[in-house]
């Protein structure tokens, strides 16, 4: 089976303009969770997707949104762009979105914001 | 809120060494699992391990093995015949039953290089 995969892998925005990180899960995952990353905090849970619902939400500002689809792909978006949004972003799927089962990281996004 | 302590922010080992790394959390769970995930340098993060509170036994994956003590809140990951692939990001992670979806909490992480 194939992992799970990110798109883009790297990106370059300047501030307030705002992105979308796509992930693709494992095939036949339901569950997909997004993670930031930063030296300074370490990794942030953002939000959780289960059959298109949002089930969970970290403690980020609204400019974080996301959704997921019926194929279970998942995206994400940061609006008005600032300089600590600098980070690299996490997806992570699970098979049943079971709090049993083990999540799948990708490869990441690295977004920079100038 | 569940945190997650990994004391231990860089380490380094002699390639075939054993080598332990530390992690604490705390919670009010009586059931929970835990985790090891590694972080190569290319950033794809890997499963190394992973436990449930409830099971006593602590797990083992090949050269990788914990030792988990429920009591004291503590789940040390030990890497026997460190080779030089083992160089990564170290973190530890905590999850719970939430009634609304899943998250998992992750310590600092500790750095580890194997060296020749």
């Amino acid at each position: 089976k194939a992992g799970v995969t990110q798109t883009p892998r790297y990106l370059i925005k300047t501030r307030g303009q705002q992105v979308t990180l796509s992930c693709s899960p494992i095939s036949g995952h339901r569950s997909v969770s997004w993670y930031q990353q930063t030296p300074g905090q370490g990794l942030q849970f953002l939000f959780e997707y289960f059959s298109e619902t949002q089930r969970n939400k970290g403690n980020f500002p609204g400019r974080f949104s996301g959704r997921q689809f019926s194929n279970s792909r998942s995206e994400m978006n940061v609006s008005t762009l600032e300089l600590g949004d600098s980070a690299l972003y996490l997806c992570a799927s699970s098979p049943s979105g079971s709090w049993t089962d083990t999540q799948y990281f990708g490869p990441g996004t690295r977004l920079t914001v100038l | 809120a569940q945190t997650v302590t990994q004391s231990q922010p860089e380490m380094s080992v002699q390639e075939a060494e054993t080598v332990t790394l530390s992690c604490t959390y705390d919670t009010s769970e009586s059931n929970y699992y835990l985790f090891w995930y590694k972080q190569p340098p290319s950033r794809q993060m890997i499963l190394v391990i992973r436990q449930e509170a409830y099971k006593q036994q602590n797990a083992t994956e090949n050269r990788f093995s914990v030792n988990f003590q429920k009591a004291a809140k503590s789940f040390s990951l030990k890497i026997s015949d460190s080779q030089l692939g083992d160089t990564a990001m170290y973190f530890c992670a905590f999850m719970k039953h939430v009634s609304a979806g899943n998250m998992l909490t992750f310590g600092g992480g500790t750095r580890l290089m194997v060296k020749p």
